[in-house]
């Protein structure tokens, strides 16, 4: 069965540090999803592709974060710098196209900024 | 913008007794409902959507337009109901993005 894949499944950075997650979503996918997720929370929309397009930037702090699809397959989530309160789950999703389609989940990478 | 509520962060109930987990939602247009689910060590994934009208896992929720609530319910609980569950919206032909509550920690006591 087809999944979303996503690494590292954990990180552990030092603040001010750079930091990268990698998402490579269900083949097919034009719909693309980064969450962020922190304890205790429900998911939080961060960035929203449609194939190598951004759709939905709005929640995505961008003087520290920056997100790519440059082919359409695959993304990149970064932070530079990290900062103690970006410690969280950070989630892919993807789905099959803009319409109203389920959205399968990769398992997240956990990110604790020390 | 699309707001989820779920009012209750933890619910415990014993095995067999009834489950209802409430979500309430705001927006202007028209949503598409979902509950995602996450088992202990699990991805997050889709339990059901309004549109769908079925049953997964005895699990069944109606969409009240009028009183803008998603409620998620079961009649008798299992134990492997245990997971946390999540109200989700979604705009029909709106922005498209997928807005979740803070979610529910449903514990079923054997």
């Amino acid at each position: 069965e087809a999944e979303v894949a996503q690494s590292p499944r954990y990180k552990i950075t030092e603040k001010s540090q750079a930091v990268a997650f990698w998402c490579d979503p269900i083949s097919g996918h034009a719909t693309l999803y980064w969450y962020r997720q922190i304890l205790g929370q429900g998911p939080e929309l961060l960035v929203q592709f449609q194939d190598e397009s951004v759709v939905d930037d709005s929640q995505l702090p961008k003087d520290r974060f920056s997100a790519e699809r440059l082919k359409g397959v695959d993304s990149t989530l970064k932070i530079q710098p990290a900062e103690l309160g970006d410690s969280a789950m950070y989630l892919c999703a993807s789905s099959l196209s803009q319409g109203n389609t389920e959205a399968f989940f990769g398992q997240g990478t956990r990110l604790t900024v020390v | 913008a699309q707001r989820v509520t779920q009012p209750e962060k933890l619910l415990s109930v014993f095995k067999g007794a009834p489950v209802e987990l409430k979500c309430n939602y705001s927006y202007s247009g028209s949503p598409e409902l979902f509950w995602y689910v996450q088992y202990s060590r699990q991805r997050l994934q889709l339990l059901l959507r309004h549109i769908s009208r079925e049953s997964i896992k005895g699990f069944t929720a109606d969409l009240n337009k009028g009183e803008t609530s998603f409620h998620l319910k079961k009649p008798f609980a299992q134990e492997e109901d245990s997971a946390m569950y999540y109200c989700a919206l979604k705009p029909i032909g709106g922005n498209n993005r997928l807005a979740f509550g803070k979610g529910n920690q449903v514990v079923v006591i054997p």
